[in-house]
């Protein structure tokens, strides 16, 4: 079965520490791979995306993820984390077969960063 | 830039009624779709529409209907609500699969089923 998972629901963390996110992917997701963010009460928007090529893919906010195909993994990274970047974080991969534009999402992990 | 437009953003239904979501994109996406996001659950996906007069089932279908008759718009209707169904539903759209585009999400649809 097509999965995503997120490993840790809530995550807290210190201003100014650093943070990562976990995802694993199953092998029957499409390798197209995306980080969404949503802050409370909004919409989800693309953080950052990897489609092929380099295995690190960077957002501009300072976030970075990196493509682990042996280890099916698509970990979210941060290495000094803000007050601003409290959110939720979805990762979703890409749906292999005849769903296109659609994502499989796993259920999220809570940012919760402290002063 | 409108993007992903989502009306109503907020509302309260009692069990048996019935009422639409509204979904309108101005970026002339053929793909369009409907999740629905509940605590701990993620994003569930409900309908799919990959153009004008195609739509398709999701993982969760059951009590939604959808119809896709201009390329703009994607209506999500309820058509007997059920507390269940309480939730937070998103629209999106892409340009093409999920492969190599991004998928664009309105604000999203608070509905509340008493």
């Amino acid at each position: 079965a097509q999965s995503v998972t997120q490993l840790d629901s809530q995550v807290p963390v210190f201003e100014e520490a650093p943070v990562e996110l976990r995802c694993n992917y199953s092998s029957s997701v499409s390798v197209y791979l995306f980080w969404y963010v949503q802050y409370p009460n909004q919409g989800l928007q693309l953080l950052l995306k990897y489609l092929s090529g380099s295995t690190l893919v960077e957002s501009i906010n300072g976030f970075e993820a990196e493509f682990n195909k042996s280890q099916t993994s698509f970990h979210l990274r941060k290495p000094s984390v803000h007050i601003s970047d409290t959110a939720e974080y979805f990762c979703a991969g890409g749906v292999t077969g005849g769903s296109q534009g659609n994502l499989i999402f796993g259920k999220g992990t809570k940012l919760s960063v402290k002063p | 830039n409108a993007g992903v437009t989502q009306t109503p953003k907020f509302q309260v239904l009692k069990t048996g009624q019935s009422m639409t979501l509204q979904c309108a994109q101005d970026m002339n996406h053929e793909y369009m779709s409907w999740y629905r996001q509940d605590p701990g659950m993620g994003l569930r996906l409900i309908h799919y529409s990959v153009g004008a007069g195609i739509t398709d089932q999701g993982e969760v279908p059951n009590g939604y209907n959808v119809s896709r008759s201009t390329t703009e718009d994607f209506p999500l209707r309820l058509l007997s609500a059920a507390p269940s169904q309480t939730s937070v539903y998103f629209c999106a759209s892409s340009s093409g699969s999920a492969g190599g585009n991004t998928i664009y999400f309105g604000e999203g649809s608070w509905l509340t089923v008493v």
